[in-house]
């Protein structure tokens, strides 16, 4: 499987933008991006995901490089209520989405 | 349109003794994934269900944990004889369809096994 590399944590000011980054070098073809944040005590929730074209939604924006060995979450103003475990995950077809370690976002107010 | 249902949320066992623990995924949903989350670490895929179908349980330990997806009712991940290293939380996630860009997942909010 594919595997993913992300910060541990990384610490952003309130409104300000944040830049989470992901590294997935063994990427292949057809491999998804998948974003999931969990916050304390609750289940994983998804933020976005994309296969090479940037996406965006109502929570966040994806940049995928374009040899797709890379990808950065954007949050582009970030609140308390983001304060949360970030996952990037790497979907191959057939095979279940796997979860790493994550990075810890910590928001100061 | 309820979320993942999962129940109990909170479930504490002795070693020895059976635990049970029930998820109802989103209407329309016939996907179901169980993971388990120990203290700090995280999620681990544990097996996947479609309707009386297990389609892939290369995560789930060989003994004692068995899942199971009727055609009617709830999936329910099934833990004999507990032992203290089961103590975990166990979240389903539910979606619409699989394969390649399955797209988004929905999870519940867990439920929580201790075993004393």
């Amino acid at each position: 499987d594919a595997k993913t590399t992300q910060p541990n944590s990384m610490e952003s000011n309130e409104e300000e933008p944040v830049h989470l980054p992901c590294n997935h070098s063994t990427i292949s073809g057809t491999d998804y991006i998948h974003w999931y944040r969990q916050l304390p005590s609750q289940g994983p929730e998804y933020v976005i995901h994309g296969l090479t074209s940037n996406v965006n939604n109502r929570m966040a924006s994806l940049a995928i490089a374009e040899d797709r060995k890379s990808s950065t979450l954007i949050l582009h103003r970030a609140t308390l209520r983001d304060a949360a475990v970030y996952y990037c995950i790497l979907e191959s077809a057939g095979n279940m989405l796997t979860f790493g370690g994550g990075t810890r976002l910590m928001v100061k107010p | 349109n309820a979320g993942v249902m999962q129940n109990p949320r909170h479930l504490v066992r002795r070693r020895g003794q059976e635990a049970r623990l029930r998820c109802s995924p989103m209407k329309g949903h016939s996907h179901v994934y169980w993971y388990r989350q120990l203290p700090e670490e995280g999620l681990k895929f544990m097996v996947y269900l479609q309707k009386e179908n297990i389609i892939d349980e290369s995560g789930m330990p060989k003994e004692r944990f068995s899942a199971e997806f009727p055609k009617e009712g709830p999936s329910i991940l099934r833990i004999q004889q507990v032992v203290r290293g089961d103590s975990a939380a166990y979240f389903c996630a539910s979606s619409p369809r699989a394969g390649a860009n399955t797209g988004e997942l929905f999870f519940g909010e867990g439920s929580r096994l201790t075993v004393l």
